[in-house]
């Protein structure tokens, strides 16, 4: 079946630092990938997204390329900042329509 | 505003006692979905709907239930509650079934003692 993976957290960085986390995935068609994030007591939002390979998805600041080759779509963003911490999730669907397999979210901490 | 209402937010019951998280949209979605997010599992589907009257079970859709009688409203029912569903709950719609974006809710704590 569909799956997602992503690094494990928590990934602690300074302000300014550059970011990755990495998601790769596991799915038997084509799939949309995403990327949601969830702040501090509220519901997930969605970030960014791509549904065809070498789309780059991206959203205040944030980017993500669709790589079908190593099927992974790493979230990077060139300068954190404190309120970009969260929680992330990568999800797929592949199912042509809007179920969402997501991965088991990486928490960002952004420190002044 | 567009959005996705929950209620109740928070809750604490026991074994065995019937309840009801509700859930609603204001966007005419016709894609309504509940997940459950449990820590280093992320979240996981129990029941969706593709519009009204039309239901199907998702991933973990063991010991719940939902109907969708009216195209605003996914109630989540949980018949006998067991502390294994304590979890933090979450309602999402999208526009049709076909790959929108979805809005997510601000989730529902539920302990079960």
């Amino acid at each position: 079946g569909d799956s997602v993976t992503q690094m494990e957290g928590p990934v602690t960085l300074s302000e300014e630092a550059f970011l990755t986390i990495n998601c790769t995935y596991t799915a038997t068609g084509y799939p949309s990938l995403f990327w949601y994030v969830q702040y501090p007591g509220e519901g997930l939002q969605l970030l960014l997204k791509a549904t065809k390979a070498d789309d780059k998805g991206s959203n205040k600041g944030f980017e993500a390329t669709y790589r079908k080759e190593t099927t992974s779509f790493h979230l990077e963003k060139g300068s954190v900042q404190v309120s970009d911490s969260a929680v992330y999730f990568c999800a797929l669907s592949d199912r042509g329509y809007s179920t969402l397999t997501f991965g088991k979210g990486t928490m960002l901490l952004v420190s002044p | 505003e567009a959005q996705v209402t929950q209620n109740p937010r928070y809750l604490i019951t026991v074994t065995g006692k019937k309840l009801t998280v509700t859930c609603s949209q204001n966007m005419n979605h016709e894609y309504m979905s509940w997940y459950r997010q449990d820590p280093g599992l992320g979240l996981r589907q129990i029941y969706y709907s593709m519009n009204v009257e039309v239901t199907d079970k998702g991933d973990v859709p063991e010991g719940y239930k939902v109907s969708r009688k009216e195209k605003r409203n996914f109630p989540l029912i949980l018949e006998s509650p067991s502390p294994n569903q304590t979890s933090l709950y979450f309602c999402a719609s999208s526009l049709t079934s076909t790959l929108n974006e979805q809005f997510f809710g601000p989730g529902t704590r539920l302990t079960v003692l």
